[in-house]
């Protein structure tokens, strides 16, 4: 079975401070990772996508992908209490003809003030 | 990215009843998608609306209790049937214009009561 696993947290940082969330998962054969972010009461909101071996950054987000040790990580520099969510992992897993997305059940994380 | 929307946004709804739900894609999409998720957990894939063939369910999910249409490439619809208090939850639809393993855009959601 195919499956994403993540720290359930929650992971507490100050503001300011640098987030790092984990992810892992079983699929050797996944090209494509995805990090979402979801507030409580809302839907998963996409923040970073990665399919190559290495960093990639987007302002405040760097993705990292690690194929080798089926391993992908999002960092969160400069943390604010409005980063302070629900992060979802997830990774594209090909299944006949259309594949589809396994997500993690998430990691919290609090920003304090 | 596509902008979702889904109708109702929240339901309350009595044992042994059903409710459809209806999402909209502002364009043209490849795929769209079913996902529930119950609180406190990740989310959990329904099935893959086809259009214009049967919708694909994942383990555990069966079409005579989550019936799903496709009719075009901006519209599905899921309903719950012969509704329980355990399928209280939230779901949501998911659309891309990839792959099912590509990048996937959300819904804002339903959130479904059964009494």
């Amino acid at each position: 079975q195919k499956e994403v696993e993540q720290n359930s947290g929650p992971l507490s940082v100050p503001e300011g401070a640098i987030a790092s969330l984990n992810c892992t998962y079983s699929d050797r054969g996944s090209q494509s990772f995805f990090w979402y972010r979801q507030y409580s009461g809302k839907s998963p909101e996409l923040i970073m996508s990665i399919y190559s071996n290495g960093d990639k950054e987007d302002g405040r987000f760097t993705a990292q992908l690690n194929k080798a040790s089926q391993y992908v990580s999002l960092l969160i520099r400069d943390s604010q209490p409005s980063d302070s969510a629900t992060y979802l992992c997830a990774v594209g897993v090909y299944g006949g003809s259309q594949g589809n997305l396994i997500f993690g059940k998430g990691t919290k994380l609090s920003v304090k003030p | 990215s596509a902008v979702i929307s889904q109708k109702p946004s929240r339901d309350i709804c009595q044992r042994g009843t059903s409710l459809t739900i209806q999402c909209q894609v502002d364009s043209q999409v490849t795929m769209m998608f079913w996902y529930r998720q119950q609180p406190g957990q990740s989310l959990t894939l329904i099935a893959t609306a086809n259009q214009g063939s049967e919708a694909t369910y994942e383990s555990g999910f069966v079409i005579d209790k989550f019936p799903i249409s496709r009719p075009n490439l901006t519209f599905s619809t899921l309903t719950v049937s012969n509704m329980s208090p355990e399928d209280s939850s939230i779901y949501l639809c998911s659309a891309g214009s990839g792959s099912g393993w590509d990048t996937q855009y959300f819904g804002p959601g339903t959130r479904l009561t059964v009494l």
